[in-house]
């Protein structure tokens, strides 16, 4: 129980371009979910939390402007990089907790690998 | 300490070895500890979920102890088989509704 899939595990875009990364929740209510982003041997670094049809909140330094997340049912977050560029390149991974799972504990989804070219 | 580190950042065991390795937390507001398991490709998995110091909790040949007041958890793996192989993160949370804090990992390699 308590699978996330993510969509797509990876994409290569042009510079300029916006990209859509979908995050869902297969056998549960994710009534809160996580996006992260992890640099090469780095941590994981949580970009915004998000619950169900809020604003999602973002960490200090986060552009909400450049990432926008949308979680508007209870199995489905999405992010989107808009104008995309190089530095965007990374590793996204998003999370989430809800119910019935286990308390405090967040299920991972399998991440996205971004290249912008 | 102010982030979550871990140690060692790598290490590479022989099949049938039993390894540990470290999670240093920040002990002030502590509310709970996290470890996970993130096989290459796949989702991280949750292990083990923490929050009373002295806690020992196992799955299998894995185990996982908590000292809240000096700000550590061990993570045991007893036997390691290949399969073992993967990144193990540690997340600390300050309190139950703030922001999970992840370390680096520890990479384990477990050679057959």
């Amino acid at each position: 129980g308590a699978v996330v899939s993510q969509h797509p595990s990876w994409v290569i875009c042009k510079s300029g371009t916006s990209v859509k990364i979908e995050c869902r929740s297969l056998d549960f209510q994710a009534t809160t979910m996580f996006w992260y982003r992890q640099f090469p041997k780095q941590s994981l670094m949580l970009m915004a939390t998000s619950n169900e049809g809020s604003k999602a909140t973002y960490e200090q330094g986060v552009e909400k402007d450049k990432f926008l997340i949308n979680h508007a049912s209870l199995t489905l977050s999405t992010l989107t990089v808009t104008s995309a560029h190089p530095e965007d390149s990374s590793f996204y991974i998003c999370s989430a907790s809800g119910r019935p799972t286990v308390t405090d504990t967040q299920y991972f989804g399998p991440g996205t690998r971004l290249t912008v070219l | 300490i102010l982030n979550v580190e871990q140690s060692p950042q790598s290490l590479h065991v022989q099949e049938g070895d039993s390894t540990n390795f470290t999670c240093s937390f920040p002990s002030s507001n502590f509310y709970a500890l996290h470890w996970y398991r993130w096989e290459t490709a796949k989702s991280p998995e949750a292990l083990f979920v923490m929050t009373l110091n002295g806690d020992e909790k196992k799955k299998g040949r894995i185990s996982a102890t908590l000292n809240t007041k000096e700000g550590y958890s061990y993570l045991y793996i007893k036997g390691s088989q290949p399969e073992d192989s993967a990144t193990y993160l540690c997340a600390s949370m300050k309190t139950s509704y703030d922001k999970v804090i992840f370390g680096p990992g520890t990479s384990l390699s477990v050679i057959p």
